[in-house]
């Protein structure tokens, strides 16, 4: 099938850091995206990743292996405000986005 | 417009009326995504639009549902003799062009029309 598998809910302490993972099937791959959405809010983009590899971007960084069918993202220094759901979605070979159900976090001081 | 517009924002309505949800893209965007997402799920597709091509209706989930897109530009999704189970919100995303290899082609959301079907 087409699943995207991430865990559903994650804990984690102000100032540390936590590692969302994201797995899913490799046929037809087209891209790595991770959104952040916030409660009652729509989803904002975060990173995307198509070649293997490591993507920093400030506290942020994704990395993904295509050929294990795999992405992670890293989440340093948390902050209270990083209290979200981060949605992973994979690009297929129609150009379309197969979204993952979330991994709800939450951030504890 | 700077952002993908969509209206309106909380429609509370009675069961078995038709509803009427709007979607005004990003400007130059030609790939519109509708999608469902009900309380403390993940997101659901529903139909997809590139360009001047035959959408892709396959996540409508009954024959209720129905939407279209004029060019470019706007799209309306039309849910008819609403039931309970449709209450969600519905967003809408807009793409530049579809998902290929480059982070500026990314699908940037709407704040999402809000139904409640009471």
């Amino acid at each position: 099938g087409q699943n995207i598998d991430q865990p559903t809910e994650m804990t984690a302490t102000e100032g540390a850091i936590v590692q969302i993972n994201c797995t899913y099937q490799t046929s037809g791959f087209n891209g790595l995206f991770w959104y952040q959405q916030h409660a009652g809010e729509a989803p904002t983009f975060l990173s995307y990743n198509v070649l293997d590899g490591l993507e920093e971007k400030g506290r942020f960084s994704s990395f993904l292996s295509r050929s294990k069918g795999y992405s992670y993202l890293l989440l340093k220094e948390l902050q209270m405000k990083d209290s979200a759901s981060y949605l992973c979605a994979r690009g297929d070979s129609n150009y379309q986005l197969i979204w993952g159900a979330g991994t709800k976090l939450i951030i504890k001081p | 417009g700077a952002g993908v517009s969509q209206s309106p924002s909380n429609k509370v309505t009675e069961k078995g009326k038709d509803v009427e949800l709007r979607c005004d893209p990003i400007s130059g965007h030609t790939a519109l995504y509708w999608y469902r997402q009900r309380l403390g799920q993940g997101l659901e597709f529903l139909i997809y639009f590139q360009g001047n091509s035959a959408p892709d209706k396959s996540g409508l989930p009954s024959d209720r549902f129905s939407a279209e897109r004029t060019g470019e530009s706007v799209s309306t999704l039309t849910i008819q003799r609403t039931q309970q189970e449709d209450s969600a919100v519905y967003l809408c995303a807009s793409s530049l062009v579809p998902g290929t290899a480059a982070a500026g082609n990314t699908i940037y959301f709407g704040e999402g029309s809000w139904l409640t079907v009471v």
